[in-house]
């Protein structure tokens, strides 16, 4: 069945460190790929998406690119501040169906002073 | 008010007591879920409703009972819950992929529940 299996934490990082988030994916054909991210005490936000092989996901300093052939959707930050602590899912919409999300197991990030 | 609204944002409960749970969204969607996260444990998908209708029901135990009267509220009941059933309950909402288009899900800031 579909899958999202993403690196497991914590990741701690300095502030200003590049931070680099692995997701891979098991799915039929072309899903949708997506990261959520939660900030303590609250609910998952949309942090970005892409719905075809190659296109670059993009929000606030953070990149992730679907790449088809290795199956994967790495979450990338050149710089990272204190306020990113956060908990970062990879998730996937299959094809078809009513849009149900399946995701990872979460990354937790915690970004140091 | 927009978005994805969940209330209430705690709730303590005993193990006889009767709560619900409210979920209403202001997206225009026609998909809503319930999703429960608990500590150390990846995100598990509950209950879809789709149209109003139920599609999808993981292998929830009956004590957790699900409602949606109309596209924007989705409710859950809770009864006879266990201490294990603590956790944060996450509701979301989605236009039916079935229609074509696939769109992201919009998420409820959750209820932190408590069984004691």
């Amino acid at each position: 069945g579909d899958s999202v299996t993403q690196m497991e934490g914590p990741v701690t990082l300095s502030e200003e460190a590049f931070l680099t988030i692995n997701c891979t994916y098991t799915a039929t054909g072309y899903p949708s790929l997506f990261w959520y991210v939660q900030y303590p005490g609250e609910g998952l936000q949309l942090l970005l998406k892409a719905t075809k092989a190659d296109d670059k996901g993009s929000n606030k300093g953070f990149e992730a690119t679907y790449r088809k052939e290795t199956t994967s959707f790495h979450l990338e930050k050149g710089s990272v501040q204190v306020s990113d602590s956060a908990v970062y899912f990879c998730a996937l919409i299959p094809l078809g169906g009513y849009n149900k999300l399946i995701f990872g197991a979460g990354t937790r990030l915690a970004v140091h002073p | 008010e927009t978005g994805v609204t969940q209330t209430p944002r705690h709730l303590v409960m005993g193990m006889t007591n009767k709560k619900s749970l409210k979920c209403e969204q202001h997206l225009g969607h026609n998909a809503m879920y319930w999703y429960k996260q608990s500590a150390k444990k990846p995100l598990e998908l509950m209950f879809v409703y789709s149209l109003e209708e139920r599609v999808e029901n993981n292998s929830v135990p009956s004590r957790f009972s699900p409602e949606c009267p109309n596209s924007s509220h989705l409710f859950l009941h809770l009864h006879t819950l266990q201490p294990e059933d603590s956790a944060l309950y996450l509701c979301a909402s989605s236009q039916d992929g079935r229609q074509g288009g696939n769109t992201e899900a919009f998420f409820g800031q959750g209820t932190r529940l408590t069984v004691v």
